[in-house]
């Protein structure tokens, strides 16, 4: 399996602050990995395709990069409805995994 | 409008089977993989596996293969996932989501998700 590590497994941070997460993976991906978010008692959300497509509907305050083995997710300013959780996952291989996640919470 | 509509919550004990549903709606549902994932209380996803609806070949993750089997049954729009003997471990949300692809064709991504079945395994 490829393994993704995201770090930091949390985060404290307060509205309108920047906000970087990363995603590493054990073999190169390439540009296959997506981003995830997660509210409590919701389904994931899709927010970015292929390392850096931004889903429609998604803000543009959100945006991802990297290729290879290394990801960020990006937040330009936070907003209080993305205090939440997020995962990278990857595409490249047949079997498919998760980062085991990121939250983000009010400082 | 694409929608996945999963069984409703169940208690089980340990050792017993179960099989929980997914139905899809407002798409092909033989044109797109269905993925499984596992969240556990308080804890992330975990890919489980997939499905081609269309002829049922499926992907498991070492993770899970050989505990849970994924099954779809295309004449009525629905994919399984099942266990023949429950353990505590397997306390969780499982949702289901079709695998969509970007316009090159080459990426897949969870853009539509189940409302998730919560499976509690207890004595």
């Amino acid at each position: 399996d490829i393994q993704l590590t995201q770090s930091p497994s949390s985060l404290s941070a307060s509205v309108g602050d920047r906000v970087t997460i990363t995603c590493r993976a054990s073999e190169s991906v390439s540009t296959y990995l997506n981003w995830y978010q997660q509210r409590p008692g919701k389904a994931p959300k899709l927010l970015i395709y292929a390392a850096s497509n931004l889903q429609s509907g998604v803000p543009s305050r959100f945006s991802g990069s990297g290729s290879g083995t290394d990801f960020t997710l990006t937040i330009s300013s936070l907003q209080p409805e993305d205090f939440a959780n997020y995962y990278c996952q990857q595409v490249f291989r047949t079997v498919r995994t998760f980062g085991q996640g990121t939250k983000v919470e009010v400082k | 409008e694409v929608q996945l509509v999963q069984s409703g919550a169940e208690v089980k004990k340990p050792g017993d089977s179960l099989r929980i549903s997914c139905k899809g709606s407002g798409y092909s549902f033989t044109n797109y993989w269905i993925t499984w994932v596992r969240q556990r209380p308080g804890k992330g996803l975990e890919w489980m596996g997939r499905i081609d609806p269309s002829d049922s070949r499926t992907y498991y993750s070492p993770s899970f293969e050989g505990h849970v089997t994924i099954s779809a049954d295309k004449s009525v729009r629905t994919a399984y996932l099942q266990w023949s003997s429950l353990k505590a471990s397997d306390t969780a949300i499982y949702y289901c989501a079709p695998g969509i692809y970007d316009t090159t064709g080459f990426y897949e991504y969870l853009h539509h998700w189940g409302q998730g079945t919560l499976v509690t395994v207890s004595s």
